[in-house]
């Protein structure tokens, strides 16, 4: 099984500062990429994947990540947050050996008005 | 519409007591799954169903069993409840067969937080 690592625990921001949120993985073959969010109180929805092809993917609400293969990394990023932006923030990975969608620790995210 | 829901949404039992969590997806998907989340938020899959088999069993104590009575269902019923299994379950499904599903992303419920005192 994978091994997802999510360097942060908790960031604490101001509105319109940049955020960029570290994941690692431990495969070294080919994987699916994923981070989700999850919203107080609500269930965990899908930010943005990465499957092939370009490694810069852009997902919904402004987010991007960028997927490195040299450093098995798949880095969260937006330009300028938002205080709807708080939450938490998962990083998953599955392979093609493992049909199963491993999780990172997840990371808080606050923003402050 | 809710793609994925459960119920209940939060369910409060004493230890001892055997309980039930129902999940329904109206999304048409033939897999779906059961997640943990524990107090630290950390997520962890417990099982798996593709169209009504089990595919995943994780290292989940048999008080644990899942029944999926058709693909659009999948309920997660517990025996002899304990402390520790208080948590947050969620309820997700994904398109497609056990290879297919490998490349689609997870349509989550909203969760059943349980609490057992």
């Amino acid at each position: 099984a994978q091994s997802v690592s999510q360097h942060n625990h908790h960031v604490i921001l101001s509105e319109a500062a940049s955020l960029e949120l570290g994941c690692n993985y431990s495969y070294g073959g080919t994987v699916n990429l994923f981070w989700y969010v999850q919203y107080p109180g609500q269930h965990l929805q899908l930010l943005l994947k990465y499957f092939s092809g370009d490694p810069l993917v852009k997902g919904i609400k402004g987010f991007e990540a960028e997927f490195i293969k040299s450093k098995f990394s798949f880095n969260l990023r937006k330009p300028s947050v938002q205080w709807s932006d708080t939450a938490e923030y998962f990083c998953a990975v599955n392979d093609f050996n493992d049909y199963k969608l491993s999780f990172g620790a997840g990371t808080t995210v606050t923003v402050r008005a | 519409d809710t793609a994925v829901s459960q119920t209940p949404k939060y369910l409060v039992t004493q230890m001892g007591n055997d309980k039930s969590i129902k999940c329904e997806q109206n999304l048409g998907h033939d897999t779906m799954y059961w997640y943990k989340q524990d107090s630290k938020k950390f997520l962890k899959i417990m099982f798996s169903y593709n169209n009504k088999e089990l595919i995943i069993n994780e290292t989940v104590p048999n008080r644990f069993s899942p029944k999926s009575p058709d693909k659009a269902h999948l309920n997660l019923h517990i025996n002899s409840l304990e402390l520790g299994d208080s948590a947050v379950y969620f309820c997700a499904s994904s398109q497609g067969g056990t290879e297919s599903s490998y490349n689609s992303p997870l349509h989550f419920g909203n969760g059943t937080r349980l609490t057992v005192t």
